[in-house]
């Protein structure tokens, strides 16, 4: 079974522009969340997505982020106007049900964002 | 916010066990405790969870104490590809999990 696959693995913008997460999760999961690393900080809760729906988007900054998970294809976050602070690694996961005793999440190897 | 305490970091010897504890004393009746790892520049793996029994997978064994205030993780015969940052969390099923700073394990030959 393939994982959890996230892509591009490395994307450099400059400051302004716009950066386009993908996240395919794993055959048969409906549910995926979203975790942001920043270089030597811990991970931090994003969003969680289930299709077409947003649960809980507790950990987006209020302006430039937005998740989407379509009926159809794959996760993305997106993010306007990227400002170098938003250089990290952002990670992806997915679950077959909501989080629990028989769906523990499974990540993806992540996309660095370097914002120069 | 993290609801455990992990030691920052912990040295283990090739081939010998691992053994990771984690401080989790405010933990309630329904939350479980899961314990993920991070290889340098990789998305956590998951390792093994449990509520109050002890659990053993083919990865390592978690053990929690009678009153599920503390519990530890074991991996059996440490290799060198074990190095890891371990994260030991409670969670209540159905939330999401909430990483702290966790265990950098380093095993060293």
């Amino acid at each position: 079974n393939a994982g959890v696959m996230q892509n591009p693995r490395h994307l450099v913008r400059r400051r302004g522009q716009e950066a386009r997460l993908r996240c395919s999760p794993m055959k048969g999961h409906s549910h995926v969340y979203w975790y942001r690393q920043l270089p030597e900080e811990g991970l931090k809760f994003m969003v969680y997505l289930q299709k077409e729906n947003i649960i809980d988007e507790s950990g987006m900054p209020k302006e430039r982020f937005s998740a989407e998970f379509p009926k159809e294809g794959p996760s993305i976050l997106r993010i306007q106007q990227v400002v170098r602070g938003d250089s990290a690694a952002y990670f992806c996961a997915s679950s077959l049900d909501r989080l629990g005793v028989q769906s523990p999440l499974h990540f993806g190897n992540g996309t660095r964002l370097t914002v120069t | 916010d993290a609801k455990t305490t992990q030691p920052p970091s912990m040295d283990c010897a090739e081939g010998r066990a691992a053994n990771l504890p984690c401080n989790h004393s405010t933990i309630s009746g329904n939350e479980y405790v899961y314990w993920y790892r991070q290889i340098h520049s990789q998305g956590p793996q998951y390792i093994i969870h449990g509520l109050k029994n002890n659990e053993t997978n083919e990865m390592a064994s978690l053990i929690i104490t009678e009153d599920r205030k503390s519990s530890t993780l074991i991996l059996p015969h440490a290799t060198l590809r074990d190095t890891a940052v371990y994260y030991c969390i409670v969670m209540e099923y159905g939330n999401k999990l909430v990483f702290g700073a966790g265990t950098i394990l380093r095993v060293k030959s």
